[in-house]
């Protein structure tokens, strides 16, 4: 059964300050794998979306990188502002069947960036 | 609608009680999913639709649970006797066939059992 853990499950950093967290799953036979920002009380909106044959993906001062060999995914934010704020969560989907078609979700990494 | 539309937001009621929750995806969307997520907790896995069947139901916990999405588009996911454990946020979610495809999610219903 895969799993998925994100590290450091809590980070308060500085504006202005460049950061990553960390996602990381035990069953290499990934499809994608997905990043999504949570804010509170609201549902989840996609950030990235990396297939399993690439490397990475970018999206303004984000950056997604997926080694699927070492079963790790790793975000990058670049110069965090406030309104980075928020529960940013990792979810792989899996390659084959037998309750797989459902991505898995790490349990998030809750993000407060200090003005 | 541009986005995945979750209807009701906030649903309470009481134990016992039978529970519907409505999620319109995306236009066009043939892959619909429902997740729970639980306080603190990422989202778990219910069920996927493609089209009008269910592919893959093996993340409904119990008999209690049954979704259904009988045209292909709007979904229903049902529960019966509603238990205090089964308070948590479920969240739907579409995209179009494939699984190499983007998610994109609802904003959720908060369903609250007392």
């Amino acid at each position: 059964k895969q799993e998925v853990t994100q590290i450091p499950a809590a980070l308060s950093v500085p504006e202005g300050e460049n950061l990553v967290l960390n996602c990381s799953f035990t069953d290499s036979a990934i499809y994608n794998l997905q990043w999504f920002r949570q804010d509170p009380g609201k549902g989840l909106t996609s950030l990235l979306l990396i297939q399993s044959s690439q490397r990475e993906q970018t999206s303004g001062r984000l950056n997604a990188s997926l080694d699927k060999s070492s079963g790790r995914s790793t975000l990058y934010i670049a110069a965090s502002q406030p309104g980075d704020s928020a529960t940013y969560l990792c979810a792989a989907r899996m390659y084959s069947g037998g309750g797989a078609d459902g991505l898995t979700f790490g349990k998030g990494t809750h993000l407060i960036i200090q003005p | 609608g541009a986005g995945v539309s979750q209807t009701p937001s906030n649903k309470v009621t009481e134990k016992g009680k039978y529970v519907e929750l409505r999620c319109d995806p995306i236009s066009g969307h043939t892959a619909l999913y429902w997740y729970r997520q639980s306080l603190g907790q990422g989202p778990e896995f219910l069920i996927y639709f493609q089209g009008t069947g269910a592919a893959d139901d093996s993340g409904l916990p119990n008999d209690r649970f049954f979704a259904v999405r009988p045209e292909g588009s709007v979904s229903t996911l049902k529960i019966q006797r509603t238990e205090r454990g089964d308070s948590a946020v479920y969240l739907c979610a579409s995209s179009r066939a494939g699984r190499d495809t983007e998610a994109f999610f609802g904003q959720g219903t908060r369903l609250t059992v007392v």
